[in-house]
């Protein structure tokens, strides 16, 4: 069974540039999740997606951050402009969406902003 | 809301010695617990989860975890490290439905040969 895909593996870019990073569950995961690991914490939940509908993205920050599910398998998340506190690994991660079920995680999308 | 903490950041080992991990979480009801290893460069691997039943939980790798209500701990163990389970580990906190997961700090090991 093939697991997350995430692309690209690694970015550098400048600050206030732009970014996309795009990710493929493992087929068939209803539940698609994006979240943010900075160096030296534990991963943060940006948001969560049901299919195509958003089920959490209290801690997305909004301002510069998007992401989109459209037709409910692939996802892209953006940043536009990029920080240098952005800086983190961008893991995407899945789960049949069904009560206790596990969560696979990618090997995540490496960014540096300078 | 649920939380997760790993007091040591950073732990060495030598090599055949045993191992324990501590972890405390923060829930108000019956939490849904899990252990995840993250090797350098790579991704998130699911070492074992407890939601019911036994509070011995077995899981991949020869690692095992206790879960202890009473000290709202869920700490992992091996009793025997190889030289490749240094790497980063991760205890997480589940709520409801465990479809969202909240992560401590993490606790790097470090194996000596």
């Amino acid at each position: 069974e093939a697991g997350v895909a995430q692309s690209p593996r690694y970015k550098i870019i400048e600050k206030r540039q732009s970014v996309a990073f795009w990710c493929n569950p493992i087929s068939g995961h209803a539940t698609l999740y994006w979240y943010q690991q900075i160096l030296g914490q534990g991963p943060k939940l940006l948001i969560q997606f049901q299919n195509n509908g958003v089920v959490d993205d209290s801690q997305l920050p909004k301002d510069r951050f998007s992401a989109e599910r459209l037709k409910g398998v692939d996802s892209t998340l953006k940043i536009q402009p990029a920080k240098l506190e952005d800086s983190a690994v961008y893991l995407c991660a899945s789960s049949s969406g069904h009560s206790g079920n596990t969560i696979y995680f990618g090997e995540g999308s490496w960014l540096t902003v300078v | 809301a649920q939380s997760v903490t790993q007091p040591d950041i950073h732990i060495t080992v030598s090599e055949g010695a045993s191992l324990e991990l501590r972890c405390n979480y923060s829930y108000g009801a019956t939490p849904y617990l899990f252990w995840y290893v993250q090797s350098p460069g790579q991704g998130l691997q699911l070492l074992l989860k407890y939601f019911s039943g036994d509070t011995l939980v077995q899981g991949i790798k020869g690692f095992e975890a206790e879960f202890k209500r009473s000290q709202s701990s869920f700490n992992l163990r091996k009793p025997s490290v190889h030289w490749s389970d240094a790497a980063e580990y991760f205890c997480a906190v589940g709520a409801g439905t465990a479809s969202k997961l909240t992560f401590g700090t993490g606790t790097r090991l470090q194996v000596t040969l």
